[in-house]
């Protein structure tokens, strides 16, 4: 059965820098687009960032733009989230997902906090 | 202030038929397909719909959805206590570039 796993959420301060991995098993990885989604604490879901299948093509919320780099690795069925100039606003559960699709995969999130 | 808008809450007893409405605009529900969500409390969001109205493998057919126009319906029929969740709708948005999801609603079982 597939899997999503994400790590490298931490507390970081405000402009910080911070790399979310999220590590994909049981189903095959680069069949699929591969997405970021938030939710802040007591918040909805908000859509991050996407990837298509082979990384060529990128897409970003306004809230991210120029700040957030989405990629992946194929061949390590990885994907990556790095993170710059963090702001307080951007503390959140992020997860990775392949959003659409069946079957569906979600991860159970890793927790960034941004705070001084 | 979501691009897609959903009622915050809705409710029904066991056993009702309730709907979540999900409006948008031509340029993601009115030209894109649908999805909608289930969180359930300290959960992830597990797929209930996707392309508007087909059900992913394991979900029971208590659940169902529709598309009208720029509006999407989620109904769930015969509702039981384990039910009551977050319910999420999420589209392509053409002119954004990028996914948008509704804000969410919270259903309650009486």
């Amino acid at each position: 059965e597939g899997q999503l796993v994400e790590s490298g959420g931490v507390v970081v301060q405000p402009g910080g820098s911070l790399r979310l991995s999220c590590a994909a098993s049981g189903f095959s990885f680069d069949d699929y687009a591969m997405h970021w989604v938030r939710q802040a604490p007591g918040k909805g879901l908000e859509w991050v960032s996407s990837v298509n299948w082979d990384g060529s093509s990128t897409y970003y919320a306004d809230s991210v733009k120029s700040r957030f780099t989405i990629s992946r690795d194929n061949s390590k069925n990885s994907l990556y989230l790095q993170m710059n100039s963090l702001r307080a606003e951007d503390t959140a559960l992020y997860y990775c997902s392949t959003i659409t699709g069946d079957p569906n995969y979600w991860g159970q999130g890793t927790l960034v906090t941004v705070s001084s | 202030h979501s691009v897609l808008t959903q009622p915050p809450s809705a409710s029904g007893t066991p056993g009702q038929r309730v709907t979540i409405s999900c409006s948008g605009s031509s340029s993601n529900i009115g030209n894109n397909y649908v999805y909608w969500y289930q969180q359930l409390p300290g959960t992830a969001p597990k797929l209930l719909i996707y392309r508007s109205d087909q059900r992913p493998s394991g979900v029971p057919d208590r659940f169902s959805g529709s598309k009208s126009g720029t509006s999407a319906s989620l109904a769930i029929s015969g509702l039981r206590s384990e039910d009551e969740a977050d319910f999420y709708c999420a589209v392509w948005d053409d002119s954004l570039r990028g996914w948008v999801f509704g804000g969410g609603t919270k259903l309650t079982v009486l």
